[in-house]
């Protein structure tokens, strides 16, 4: 059964960086992008990039460049999202998420979710 | 680039149909068949319902479907049912490479 399973919750301080890890299971690591989408608390969803776990090649929207680092580890087949700086509005779930069974790598299409990690920035 | 265009509630009856709208431009929803919707129950994970504008995931009800005209795809529910009351998000991918998402609309299942 192919799934992904990410770290817990976290509670950090504003200005602080925090890491999020996602493991895969069921599929093989380095054939599918890993994205990231995130929603705040009773808002939408937010995409904030993809990593290619087989090159390390990264893309990330805009909003977040600077502050969003998205690395993988394929000795233990896991994949890691880290946003520094954080700030209030950065209080969100944060989700990974692949195209397994749909076309394409990174048009958008994300059949498998993780179960989400909740972040809160507050002093 | 700026999120999705979508309703942000809508409303019906069990047993009728009813049409959620996602605008984008010409550099996103109007340039790609890339076209996504998810359902969204409270405190669950987003579930892809239809993906590159028409197709559906193994599994999901064909009471589900979308299409396309222009910079505004478009998403179906046929015979609703009070199970369909959730978000329902759109996203396209975009001219820039990277994933636009609409900011969502509640259905009420009156």
């Amino acid at each position: 059964q192919v799934q992904l399973v990410q770290s817990g919750a976290e509670v950090m301080q504003p200005g602080a960086s925090v890491r999020v890890s996602c493991e895969p299971s069921g599929y093989t690591f380095t054939g599918y992008y890993m994205h990231w989408v995130r929603q705040a608390p009773g808002q939408g969803l937010e995409w904030m990039g993809w990593i290619n776990p087989d090159s390390g090649g990264t893309n990330y929207v805009q909003k977040f460049q600077g502050r969003v680092t998205m690395t993988r580890d394929t000795s233990i087949s896991t994949a890691y999202m880290e946003l520094s700086s954080l700030r209030s509005d950065d209080t969100a779930d944060y989700y990974c998420a692949i195209q397994y069974d749909t076309s394409g790598y990174y048009t958008g299409a994300f059949d498998i979710w993780g179960q989400g990690t909740m972040v809160t920035v507050s002093s | 680039q700026s999120a999705l265009t979508q309703p942000a509630s809508v409303s019906g009856s069990p047993g009728q149909s009813i049409t959620f709208s996602c605008t984008g431009t010409s550099t996103d929803v109007g340039a790609y068949n890339h076209v996504s919707w998810y359902q969204q129950h409270p405190g669950k994970v987003p579930k892809l319902i239809i993906y590159d504008v028409k197709n559906r995931p193994s599994g999901v009800s064909n009471r589900f479907s979308g299409s396309k005209s222009g910079n505004t795809a478009s998403l179906t529910i046929s015979w609703l049912q009070a199970e369909d009351e959730a978000a329902y998000y759109c996203s396209s991918f975009s001219s820039t490479s990277t994933v636009l998402f609409g900011g969502g609309t509640r259905l009420t299942v009156l």
